[in-house]
């Protein structure tokens, strides 16, 4: 079974610059989670899909940052403009159910 | 608000000793509990899950057992490897809902 895809894995950008981050969950997973992990912490939840639709986004800054889920398979989460604190590694996650959760490798930004 | 805890924050122990980390919770209605661990610059892999009805789950060296009234959690490791040296992640799933609240972690050194 293929594991959950992320792409880039390393992206170094400018403060007031965008970037997006790329997502293939594992195929079946109707729910889809990014997190976002600053150093030294937990990864803390940015947005939840079920499918299409999104179930929770109380924690995604939503001035700055913004995230879609095509046709209920990959998603895409942007961040624009980006600020220094928002370098951390962004993680993608799948489950099936209540269980089965799995991570992706992730992609760390650096904002400079 | 769930709120997630480890204790240590860092441990470094010879190889071949065995060793406990702790992780508790505010809210102790929760769906299940999972440990997680994640080598530099890597996701996250999923080491056991215990249920919200269970006491306490086991693969290999690891052992990991919930008491759910008190809010406690504790991953033990027993024999000890230099390749065991990681982070280790506490994660709940509350009652409701699919996202996963998550400890600080643990940073784990086993030295040879």
């Amino acid at each position: 079974e293929a594991g959950v895809a992320q792409s880039p894995r390393y992206k170094i950008i400018e403060k007031r610059q965008s970037v997006a981050f790329w997502c293939n969950p594992i195929s079946g997973h109707a729910t889809l989670y990014w997190y976002q992990q600053i150093l030294g912490q937990g990864p803390k939840l940015l947005i939840q899909f079920q499918n299409n639709g999104v179930v929770d986004d109380s924690q995604l800054p939503k001035d700055r940052f913004s995230a879609e889920r095509l046709k209920g398979v990959d998603s895409t989460l942007k961040i624009q403009p980006a600020k220094l604190e928002d370098s951390a590694v962004y993680l993608c996650a799948s489950s099936l159910g209540y269980d089965g959760y799995t991570f992706g490798s992730g992609t760390r930004l650096t904002v400079v | 608000k769930q709120e997630v805890t480890q204790i240590p924050a860092a441990l470094s122990v010879p190889e071949g000793e065995n060793l406990v980390l702790n992780c508790s919770f505010t809210d102790s209605a929760i769906y299940n509990l999972q440990w997680f661990r994640q080598d530099p610059g890597k996701g996250l892999t999923s080491l056991l899950l215990i249920q919200s009805s269970q006491r306490e789950q086991t693969s290999g060296r690891l052992n990991a057992s919930l008491d759910k009234s008190s809010g406690r959690s504790t991953l033990y490791i027993a024999a000890s490897q230099p390749g065991d040296s990681a982070t280790y992640l506490c994660a709940v799933r509350p009652g409701s809902g699919y996202a996963l609240n998550f400890g600080k972690g643990t940073s784990l050194l086993v030295t040879p």
